[in-house]
């Protein structure tokens, strides 16, 4: 059975550093063609793709974030830690994680968790 | 970037009824080694994670019902609902996976009329 949760902070305030866990079973990222990815929501919006880290540790992210975006991983807890820079109130939204398989699209979702950026 | 976007923006559609919703990308999402296009189907219920319903543009998930479907004509791509039931109330999305940055479209709000 696979399964993602997300866990972190609620609330962080402007300019300070978001970090979020995405702890998962079921399934290894040491395997060949699988990769962990970090999509976000803001209230009532669209989804926005926000990055990957593949099993060969290699790191995709999106061009709006990667002057900011961090994403690691630690094979050995099976996580996958997502950090971003320099909060701001576009960044409030809900993050989750997925299962990126590659040819099947995110084919496992976390919950989602939400994080609000306010002073 | 890839853009995509749906029609349309929302929908009302009686019980029992089609649903269909498209997704136009601004580029190709075929890959020329399998001949597939990268393109997926999401519906996303309130407070929920999206889940996944087609990918490779036709493909159908595990366990999704066979009242949905996915087409694909080049760079248009469409995903119907044969007969829509009360479960099926959601916002859909459509995303492409073919090359980073993954996009998706501004999502479809499928309601009963």
């Amino acid at each position: 059975q696979i399964t993602l949760r997300e866990s972190g902070p609620t609330l962080v305030k402007p300019t300070e550093t978001l970090t979020l866990t995405c702890t998962f079973s079921g399934f290894s990222l040491s395997t060949t063609g699988v990769a962990v990815g970090w999509i976000r929501q803001p209230p009532g919006k669209a989804l926005e793709w926000v990055g990957n880290i593949y099993w060969d540790d290699d790191t995709r992210y999106s061009p709006s974030l990667k002057t900011r975006l961090k994403i690691t991983r630690d094979t050995s807890k099976n996580q996958v830690v997502l950090t971003l820079t320099n909060m701001d109130t576009v960044d409030t939204g809900t993050y989750f994680c997925a299962r990126d398989w590659g040819s099947a699209a995110l084919d496992f979702w976390g919950q989602g968790t939400m994080v609000t950026v306010s002073s | 970037d890839i853009v995509m976007t749906q029609s349309p923006d929302s929908l009302a559609v009686s019980l029992g009824e089609r649903a269909t919703i498209t997704c136009k990308s601004s580029q190709s999402l075929l890959y020329s080694s399998n001949n597939k296009n990268y393109l997926a189907w999401y519906q996303q219920k309130p407070g929920q994670p999206p889940k996944l319903l087609i990918y490779w543009a036709s493909t159908r998930e595990s366990g999704v019902p066979d009242r949905f479907s996915g087409s694909e004509s080049g760079t248009d791509f469409a995903l119907t609902i044969s007969s829509l039931q009360p479960e099926d109330v959601a916002v859909y999305y459509c995303q492409q996976y073919h090359r980073t940055p993954y996009t998706f479209g501004q999502g479809t709000k499928l309601e009963i009329k």
